[in-house]
C-alpha cells in the first residue's frame, strides 16, 4: 500500500466552480500536511500547510484535515484559469520541510 | 531575493556516461534536499544535507549516485554511470528553519534524460 494516494486527474472544471481535491495516507506518524502547486516546467510551490488536524483557510483556499480518516482536502473556491496546474498533496512525520511523501498529484484545469 | 537555482534544466546523454547536476540553494539556507521523479510516480526524497553534512542519504537509490555540498552552499549529484531508469525530473529544494517556519523552497528542476 502506498503511503500517500491522489488521484492523478485529469480534473476539468468551469471557471467559478469550487474546486475538491483529496488524498487518503496510511501513515499515522504525518503530522505535517502540505499542499503544493506545480505549473508546467516550475517547481513545486508550497500553498497550504497545517500541523495536524483541523482547517486552514488563506484566501480562496482551505485545507483540512482528518487524521481520524487519514483524508486531506483542498478546496479552491471562485476557480480561476490561472488556478491550473498539478497540485501534489505532501506530508512528513517530522517537519514541514523534512522527508516530505508526496502524492502524484493531480492535473488541474480551470476551463474559461 | 533570488529563489532555488538548477543546472542545467535539460540533460541528455547516453547510457553509461556521467552527469552532474547543481543546485544553489537560496543564500542563508542551511538545509538542502534532493528529490526525484520519475515518469508516472510520485516525487521521492533522494537526501538531505544540513550545511556540509549529509543528514539523511536513505533515498539514494544505489552507488551510482553521489551528492556533494563542499562549504555549505551549493551542491552537486553525480550520476555514474548512468542507466536508463535514471531518467526523470530532479528537484532541489532548501529551507532555513526558523521557530515560526520551516518552508522548503523548490527549484525548477533538471530534467535528466539517459537514452
Amino acid at each position: 500500500q502506498k503511503e500517500v494516494e491522489q488521484d492523478p486527474g485529469p480534473l476539468s472544471v468551469p471557471e467559478g466552480a469550487i474546486v475538491s481535491l483529496n488524498c487518503t495516507y496510511s501513515n499515522s506518524a504525518f503530522q505535517y500536511f502540505m499542499w503544493y502547486r506545480q505549473y508546467s516546467r516550475k517547481g513545486p510551490e508550497l500553498l497550504m500547510y497545517t500541523y495536524s488536524s483541523g482547517n486552514k483557510e488563506d484566501g480562496r483556499f482551505t485545507a483540512q484535515v482528518d487524521k481520524s480518516s487519514k483524508y486531506i482536502s483542498l478546496f479552491i473556491r471562485d476557480s480561476q484559469p490561472s488556478d491550473s496546474a498539478t497540485y501534489l498533496c505532501a506530508m512528513s512525520p517530522w517537519g514541514q520541510d523534512d522527508k516530505i511523501i508526496f502524492g502524484k498529484g493531480t492535473r488541474l484545469h480551470i476551463l474559461p | 531575493e533570488a529563489g532555488v537555482t538548477q543546472f542545467p534544466s535539460h540533460s541528455v546523454i547516453e547510457k553509461g556516461q556521467t552527469v552532474t547536476l547543481r543546485c544553489d540553494p537560496i543564500s542563508g539556507h542551511d538545509n538542502l534536499y534532493w528529490y526525484r521523479r520519475v515518469m508516472g510516480k510520485e516525487i521521492k526524497f533522494l537526501l538531505h544535507f544540513v550545511k556540509e553534512s549529509k543528514q539523511d542519504e536513505s533515498g539514494m537509490p544505489n552507488n551510482r549516485f553521489l551528492a556533494e555540498r563542499t562549504g555549505g552552499t551549493y551542491s552537486t549529484l553525480k550520476v555514474q554511470p548512468a542507466e536508463l531508469e535514471d531518467s526523470g525530473v530532479y528537484f532541489c529544494a532548501s529551507s532555513r528553519r526558523t521557530l515560526t517556519n520551516t518552508e522548503a523552497f523548490f527549484g525548477q528542476g533538471t530534467r535528466l534524460t539517459v537514452v
